[in-house]
């Protein structure tokens, strides 16, 4: 079965700095990826998701995502961000007929 | 449209005591799932259904029983609640139409097992 790590589990960054948070998933083939936000007291939004083609994804709010295959990797980056960027930051990957999450990265960043 | 709903809010049980957590969408999504979010753990899947009358288990299962009866509602039941199922609980659904399918999620139920 597919498992996604992401290695940041806290980052703490100051505003306009650039940000980039690991996503690994476990084995190739065909895969789907996204990376879903949770604002503090909020659900989960999703952020961009890779299914096929470019492999650099354009989100929401300025974020975006680069699918290297031969890495398994899906990192999300921003180049600069905001106070209001504070949230967890989850990456997930969809196994058959289930989205397999990682464990959160939550980034604070400071005015 | 409504989105993904679910009820309670906030919910307080003793051990041993059974609830029903509530999640319906409006959205004819044939795909449904529970999740539970830990800290350091992120989102694990308890039970998914891709369609009425169909379920199936994810990665943390026991404890948990669910039902698809209707399209709309995916009811998680607790049969007896222990201190370990304290958690935040989030219903998610998604269309099935091949590889463009986007989970959207219900605010969260915040359960506290005394």
């Amino acid at each position: 079965a597919q498992s996604v790590s992401q290695h940041n589990h806290h980052v703490i960054l100051s505003e306009a700095a650039s940000l980039e948070l690991g996503c690994n998933y476990s084995y190739g083939g065909t895969v789907n990826l996204f990376w879903y936000v949770q604002y503090p007291g909020q659900h989960l939004q999703l952020l961009l998701k890779y299914f096929s083609g470019d492999p650099l994804v354009k989100g929401i709010k300025g974020f975006e995502a680069e699918f290297i295959k031969s890495k398994f990797s899906f990192n999300l980056r921003k180049p600069s961000v905001q106070w209001s960027d504070t949230a967890e930051y989850f990456c997930a990957v969809k196994d058959t007929d289930k989205l397999i999450f990682g464990t959160g990265t939550r980034l604070q960043v400071f005015p | 449209n409504a989105g993904v709903t679910q009820t309670p809010k906030f919910q307080v049980l003793k051990t041993g005591q059974s609830m029903t957590l509530q999640c319906a969408q409006d959205m004819n999504h044939e795909y449904m799932s529970w999740y539970r979010q830990d800290p350091g753990m992120g989102l694990r899947l308890i039970h998914y259904s891709v369609g009425a009358g169909i379920t199936d288990q994810g990665e943390v299962p026991n404890g948990y029983n669910v039902s698809r009866s209707t399209t709309e509602d995916f009811p998680l039941r607790l049969l007896s609640a222990a201190p370990s199922q304290t958690s935040v609980y989030f219903c998610a659904s998604s269309a099935l139409t091949g590889s463009q399918e986007t989970q959207y999620f219900g605010p969260g139920t915040r359960l506290l097992v005394l």
